[in-house]
């Protein structure tokens, strides 16, 4: 059974660079057919999709976040990650990751809060 | 991207029916059979429900259906149960501005 769970920091200083692992477990990063995904939950809102990369490397993201965002596989540890750069408050939430197909997001990681503040 | 819409909340009665709906536009909704919907309960991670318009991954129970007709999709539950209590969230695959996903504001569901 496919897991993934989600690693960082917790608190992030204003204007500092996010950073996020999901490991993958119970499966290979690999496997064709399928991208992985971020998507985050500010504390009492909705989800927002941050971005996907695909098995061939390709990325796609929110233009919303664009301009400061990075998502990136490591295969020989079966784990892909989230840069997100020059944060501010409005970036603290439940940060999740996500195997995608179709696109649909199945299974999700447990989620990890982090808090941007000084 | 602008954010599908779904109604703030919705309630119903042990073994009733609810409907939520989620509104895009030509671009997600109406343009791709891509609606996925989510089941949230508090604290928790999302839980795939329904992807594709209307097709259930294994193990989701056969009372969640889904449907869509033009611009709007809906999630069905039949036969209410106070576990389905919750927050679920529509998403869609988008063509605007990039080829990515884009989800619905959430609707919270009360079993009176």
């Amino acid at each position: 059974q496919l897991q993934l769970q989600e690693s960082g920091s917790g608190l992030v200083k204003p204007s500092q660079t996010l950073s996020l692992t999901c490991a993958v477990s119970g499966g290979s990063i690999s496997s064709g057919g399928y991208s992985w995904s971020w998507i985050r939950q500010p504390p009492g809102k909705g989800l927002e999709w941050i971005g996907y990369i695909y098995h061939s490397g390709s990325t796609y993201y929110n233009p919303s976040l664009k301009s400061r965002v990075t998502i990136s596989v490591d295969r020989s540890k079966n784990q892909f990650s989230l840069k997100l750069s020059s944060v501010t408050a409005a970036d603290t939430a439940v940060y999740y990751c996500a195997r995608a197909f179709s696109p649909a997001f199945d299974p999700w990681g447990q989620g990890t809060l982090v808090t941007v503040s000084s | 991207q602008s954010a599908l819409t779904q109604p703030a909340s919705v309630s119903g009665s042990p073994g009733q029916s609810i409907t939520i709906s989620c509104t895009g536009t030509s671009s997600d909704v109406g343009g791709y059979n891509y609606v996925s919907w989510y089941q949230q309960h508090p604290g928790k991670a999302p839980k795939l429900m329904i992807y594709e318009v209307s097709n259930r991954p294994s193990g989701v129970s056969n009372r969640f259906s889904g449907s869509k007709s033009g611009n709007t999709a809906s999630l069905t539950i039949s036969g209410l149960q106070a576990e389905d209590e919750a927050d679920y969230y529509c998403s869609s695959y988008t063509s605007s501005s990039t080829l990515g996903v884009v989800f619905g504001g959430g609707t919270k569901l009360t079993v009176l």
